[in-house]
C-alpha cells in the first residue's frame, strides 16, 4: 500500500505463546517505529529505531521486545502477553529528523490475546 | 506533553458539506501533521504544516496553524462518502523523530 508491509495481518495467540510481528519498508528510510493502537486511546509510541539511536517508551512492558537487524526490517517479539495487549500494532518509517518526518505506516497487525 | 487533542471526537455530515476538525497542543512544535485512518487500517499522511506557516492547501484540504493559540484546523471541502475515516493530528518537536498523536476525530459522511 505505502511501501511499508506488515505480517501477519491478524494474529490470535494465547497468553503462553511466543510470536513475532514483522515489518519491512521499501522506501529507503532511516527510522522505523512501532505503535500500539487501542480503542479510544491515542496512538502509543512503543519503540523507535534510527541510524543514531534506539528509543523506548519506558511504559512498554518487557513482554514486548523489538529487534531491528537492518534499516529495512523491524520485528516485535511477543511473549507471555496479557488480554489487555490486544490491539492494532502499527509499524511506520520515515527519513528522520526535522521537517522530513512525515511517517509512512503499514496496514497493521490486529492482535488478539486470549 | 505535546499531545494533540482533536475536537470534535465525532462528526457526521451530509455529502457535499464541509467538515472542520480542530487540534490543540501544549508545547512548541517544529511542525504539525494530519493523518487519516480508514477503519482498522494504517494511517495515511495528508498534509504537513511547518511552525512558520499559517495556512496550507492540498486539493480539497485546507490546514491552518495558529502557534500563538497552539491550535490547528483541518477543513475538508465538498466532502464525499469516501472521506469517512478517522483523522488525527500529530505534532513534532524540533529535531525530533517522534510524533505525538491525538485521539482523533471520527468523520462520517452520509451519502
Amino acid at each position: 500500500e505505502t511501501g511499508v508491509t506488515q505480517t501477519p495481518r491478524h494474529l490470535v495467540m494465547g497468553m503462553t505463546n511466543k510470536k513475532s510481528l514483522k515489518c519491512e519498508q521499501h522506501l529507503g528510510h532511516n527510522a522505523m517505529y512501532w505503535y500500539k493502537q487501542s480503542a479510544k486511546k491515542p496512538l502509543e509510541l512503543m519503540f523507535v529505531y534510527s541510524l543514531e539511536e534506539r528509543v523506548e517508551n519506558n511504559s512498554v512492558p518487557s513482554r514486548f521486545s523489538p529487534e531491528c537487524p537492518n534499516s529495512s526490517h523491524l520485528f516485535l517479539h511477543l511473549h507471555t502477553l496479557q488480554p489487555e495487549d490486544s490491539a492494532l500494532y502499527l509499524c511506520a518509517s520515515n527519513r528522520g529528523r526535522g521537517e522530513y518526518n512525515e511517517q509512512f505506516f503499514g496496514p497493521g497487525t490486529r492482535l488478539t490475546v486470549l | 506533553s505535546q499531545q494533540g487533542e482533536e475536537d470534535p471526537q465525532a462528526l457526521s455530515i451530509q455529502e457535499g458539506e464541509n467538515a472542520t476538525m480542530n487540534c490543540s497542543y501544549k508545547t512548541s512544535i517544529n511542525n504539525l501533521q494530519w493523518y487519516r485512518q480508514n477503519s482498522g487500517r494504517g494511517l495515511v499522511h495528508l498534509i504537513l504544516i511547518r511552525s512558520n506557516e499559517r495556512e496550507k492547501h492540498s486539493g480539497r484540504l485546507r490546514v491552518t496553524l495558529d502557534t500563538s493559540k497552539k491550535s490547528s484546523s483541518l477543513l475538508i471541502t465538498a466532502s464525499r462518502a469516501a472521506d469517512t475515516a478517522s483523522y488525527f493530528c500529530a505534532t513534532a518537536g524540533a529535531g525530533s523523530y517522534q510524533l505525538t498523536f491525538g485521539k482523533g476525530t471520527k468523520l462520517s459522511v452520509i451519502p
